[in-house]
């Protein structure tokens, strides 16, 4: 089947550790995307790339780190300067970008949290 | 820039009453509008969206919504809710030329009481 895998689905990190989300497609889609969900504030980007080797910063990117040497791989890295990173993240991705109004599709999410 | 409003964080409704959740964006350029949907613990379901062409557009799972432009709105409706309607739906916004980013609204939390 075609689709976004995430995992782990649960994640427990100690302070001071960085920790890796691993986030996989096989739609052949060019751009993908890391979010973080809160209770009641929605979704904030963390980064975005639209192409291999090549990745911007979103909103808060402060605290995470990417990188995007495959096509299909998109991995986020939750390092320890990220004071609260306790979250829902969600990993996407589009055939191309936002902003030619490809639809935008969403992996089943990773639970992140602080021990 | 673009933002999303989305009117009521929590929204009740009794099964078989109309669902409306309000959505309000702002966009200095024509936008693109998008519903999702989200059931707990898992990630974000399309549900429609509007690029361009008809204002009313019919999404899935009887889903729709009409591109307001004079009013900047883009309110979901449904005629006929069901006890599986409840989850969260999230409206969001891009725009042609812009930033790859998708723009996304709090969030409006649908419960669905029998």
């Amino acid at each position: 089947d075609g689709g976004i895998t995430q995992s782990p689905k649960y994640l427990f990190r100690k302070e001071g550790q960085n920790v890796t989300l691993s986030c996989e497609q096989n739609l052949n889609h060019d751009a993908m995307y890391w979010y973080r969900q809160d209770p009641g504030q929605g979704l904030r980007l963390i980064y975005y790339s639209q192409i291999v080797n090549d990745f911007q910063k979103g909103d808060i990117a402060e605290g995470y780190s990417v990188s995007r040497e495959k096509k299909e791989s998109f991995p986020l890295t939750v390092t320890s300067a990220q004071k609260n990173p306790t979250a829902f993240y969600l990993c996407a991705s589009s055939n191309q970008g936002a902003s030619s109004g490809n639809t935008i599709y969403f992996g089943e999410g990773s639970w992140l949290t602080v021990v | 820039a673009q933002s999303v409003t989305q009117l009521g964080s929590h929204v009740s409704v009794s099964e078989g009453a109309l669902v409306l959740l309000r959505c309000n964006y702002s966009s200095s350029v024509p936008p693109y509008l998008f519903w999702y949907v989200q059931y707990p613990n898992q990630g974000l379901q399309l549900l429609l969206k509007y690029t361009t062409g008809a204002t009313l557009v019919k999404g899935i799972n009887g889903f729709e919504a009409e591109f307001k432009k004079s009013e900047t709105s883009f309110h979901l409706t449904k005629p006929s809710a069901h006890m599986s309607d409840a989850a969260e739906y999230f409206c969001a916004v891009s725009r042609q030329g812009g930033s790859e980013k998708l723009v996304f609204g709090k969030g409006t939390k649908l419960t669905v009481n029998p």
